[in-house]
């Protein structure tokens, strides 16, 4: 196992268009996480699930984001009708057990124009 | 609502010398997890170190380790013998230990600088 994957690394889109960015988790890590990074701030939260369960989404998630984690492997985080303030560092992690720390993956970086 | 503080946006050590990093928290919780994060310039965030809070010795990892004080709600780190790949920003997160996964909760984040 090589780690989280995240796809694309990158993605340039203009304003308007909808995006969507997956994320492979580790195996065996059964928790994922999405969190959104702006330059030079802390990630925060934006969505969690265990297995195919989504638990808990935070308010920064508008009715424009939407994530999926179908039989509890891979993710998608869709951003629709996307906006300049969207434009950020989406990183996903996963873990196996509360208190073992997150994977992180090495994030989609969003440039809306 | 928990929160993380870190005071200090930008520190900078010499090669070979020792660096302290603040962090502290707020939380009406008892039971939670603390933790370290490196994020290289243009790299993935990875995990230093991390304390449980029922614990009260003190994590160490190698040339990391930190200091918790968690009636002074504190949790700083500590690094020796600093190496120029120790440049990277520094987040402190926090997490309250639940049985079906919780989120973290990151600090703003201190950059750190290895001089030659």
């Amino acid at each position: 196992d090589t780690g989280v994957s995240q796809d694309p690394r990158h993605k340039i889109t203009k304003r308007g268009q909808n995006v969507t960015f997956r994320c492979d988790p580790i195996s065996e890590h059964n928790r994922l996480y999405w969190y959104r990074q702006t330059l030079g701030q802390g990630p925060e939260f934006l969505t969690y699930f265990q297995n195919e369960a989504q638990l808990e989404k935070s308010r920064l998630l508008s009715d424009r984001f939407s994530a999926e984690r179908p039989k509890g492997s891979f993710s998608t985080l869709e951003i629709q009708r996307t906006e300049q303030g969207d434009s950020a560092m989406y990183l996903c992690a996963s873990s196996f057990w509360t208190g073992s720390g997150y994977t992180f993956g090495s994030g989609t970086r969003l440039t809306v124009v | 609502a928990q929160t993380v503080t870190q005071s200090q946006p930008e520190m900078s050590v010499q090669e070979a010398e020792t660096v302290t990093l603040s962090c502290t928290y707020d939380t009406s919780e008892n039971n939670y997890y603390l933790f370290w994060y490196k994020q290289p310039p243009s790299r993935q965030m990875i995990l230093v170190i991390r304390q449980e809070a029922y614990k009260q010795q003190n994590a160490t990892e190698n040339r990391f380790s930190v200091n918790f004080q968690k009636a002074a709600k504190s949790f700083s780190l500590k690094i020796s013998d600093s190496q120029l790949g120790d440049t990277a920003m520094y987040f402190c997160a926090f997490m309250k230990q639940e049985t079906s996964g919780s989120r973290l909760t990151f600090g703003e984040g201190t950059q750190l600088t290895v001089n030659p």
